[in-house]
């Protein structure tokens, strides 16, 4: 059973535009939000990550927004370049317990 | 240097055969994890040692056998291999078990094709 659900599966997006994925879990135990970037032929890297205390963390053109009462967590990636065509996949942890990952996002930014 | 290496990057195997898959970190971290992604891109954790104690077991074959000689690496083994197991896997570590702020460290990936 999924316990981070995420959406959309693939989106494009045209340079310079704004790239939206969307994240939604049900374990309010859950601390701790990050987001992992896998460029094609590689292992997913850290990209952001946030705690359920704080509503926004922004690091570059990269912004966590976190909902708690809606159990929901978003990244907008601003300004969207050709070199940020990677799968991103958001992902859950709490102490003591496996992170759980969605189901990972494609992105593809058109020149 | 590499932080998390595995090898091999690609392994090509017939059905039935017993392969294995290497994994080592330089990073001095004290957890190590093997996640199998799909075709469709999900990744799964099968196995997590932390200081060569095995702490997760997922829903795995027992045809799945990970190896621990030392904190630095965490070898998984693959009995009768299946159709099914083809998939990339890619190992992990972490700095300490139990902490939700950990952030995983992933390798480059083994891409197993089982024809």
């Amino acid at each position: 059973q999924q316990q981070v659900k995420q959406s959309p599966q693939s989106l494009i997006v045209q340079k310079g535009g704004i790239s939206i994925i969307n994240c939604a879990y049900e374990n309010t135990a859950f601390d701790y939000f990050p987001w992992y970037q896998q460029f094609p032929g590689k292992g997913p890297a850290l990209l952001i990550a946030i705690r359920p205390d704080v509503s926004e963390k922004k690091e570059g053109r990269f912004t966590i927004s976190f909902n708690k009462s809606a159990k929901q967590f978003s990244l907008h990636i601003m300004d969207s370049q050709p070199g940020d065509s990677a799968t991103y996949f958001c992902a859950a942890s709490m102490v003591d317990y496996k992170l759980s990952f969605g189901a990972g996002t494609t992105v593809t930014v058109r020149a | 240097d590499t932080a998390v290496s595995q090898t091999p990057k690609y392994l090509v195997t017939q059905m039935g055969n017993d392969k294995s898959i290497k994994c080592e970190q330089n990073l001095g971290h004290d957890t190590m994890y093997w996640y199998k992604q799909d075709s469709k891109k999900f990744l799964k954790i099968m196995f997590s040692y932390n200081n060569k104690e095995l702490i997760i077991n997922e829903t795995v074959p027992n045809r799945f056998s990970p190896k621990s000689p030392d904190k630095a690496h965490l070898n998984l083994h693959i009995n009768s291999l299946e159709l099914g197991d083809s998939a990339v896997y890619f190992c992990a570590s972490s700095q300490e078990s139990g902490a939700s702020t950990d952030t995983q460290y992933f390798g480059p990936g083994t891409r197993l094709t089982v024809l």
